[in-house]
């Protein structure tokens, strides 16, 4: 069985400060790996995801994720916040032969002007 | 080409009545995965179809919930008797194949239970 753990429930940050939110994983097995976004009252957005390859991955609206076997981590960074960014992220991990994606508790962006 | 479509958007039901949540997947997607969201919680997988077939619906609840997938129409899932603890924000999801990372999730129907 897989984990995934978001140490932060909640970040908050300043307009264009940089921000990473983390995102640890449990799994006995090779792993999938996903960020995706919650804005309010909507469903959710894919961020971006690793399959395979290089483990800096580049996603959708200047949000960039690192892949660290060894830590078991991907944590999501982007260098600069906009107010906009402010929604909820949720971590997500599949093994490689699965079926459904196991989700963090999620970390609410608070991006304050 | 339309998203998921999720309906109704907001379902309020009081205690001991049925729920019916409505999903329909993309255009030529045939698999449909349903998640629930409780307040404060990230995603927890219920169960996972394809047109006529539960594939794995290790995440559901042994009673009260159901779902399906019929040849025509959209993906149903169903609570019966509801109970307070059934409130939440209950996410669907398609893709075109068995290729997990393929998902794309709908808006979600958000239950309250009175």
């Amino acid at each position: 069985a897989q984990s995934v753990t978001q140490l932060d429930s909640q970040v908050p940050v300043f307009e264009e400060a940089p921000v990473e939110l983390r995102c640890n994983y449990s799994s006995s097995v090779s792993v999938y790996l996903f960020w995706y976004v919650q804005y309010p009252n909507q469903g959710l957005q894919l961020l971006l995801k690793y399959l395979s390859g290089s483990t800096l991955v580049k996603g959708i609206n200047g949000f960039e994720a690192e892949f660290n076997k060894s830590q078991t981590s991907f944590h999501l960074r982007k260098p600069s916040v906009h107010i906009s960014d402010t929604a909820e992220y949720f971590c997500a991990v599949t093994p490689n032969a699965g079926n459904m994606l196991t989700f963090g508790g999620g970390t609410r962006l608070m991006v304050k002007p | 080409n339309a998203g998921v479509m999720q309906n109704p958007r907001h379902l309020v039901r009081r205690r001991g009545q049925e729920a019916r949540l409505r999903c329909s997947p993309m255009k030529g997607h045939s698999h449909v995965y349903w998640y629930r969201q409780l307040p404060e919680e990230g995603l927890k997988f219920m169960v996972y179809l394809q047109k006529e077939n539960i594939i794995d619906e290790s995440g559901m609840p042994k009673e009260r919930f159901s779902a399906e997938f019929p040849k025509e129409g959209p993906s149903i899932l169903r609570i019966q008797q509801v109970v307070r603890g059934d409130s939440a924000a209950y996410f669907c999801a398609s893709s075109p194949n068995a290729d997990v990372y393929e998902q794309y999730f709908g808006p979600g129907t958000r239950l309250t239970v009175t």
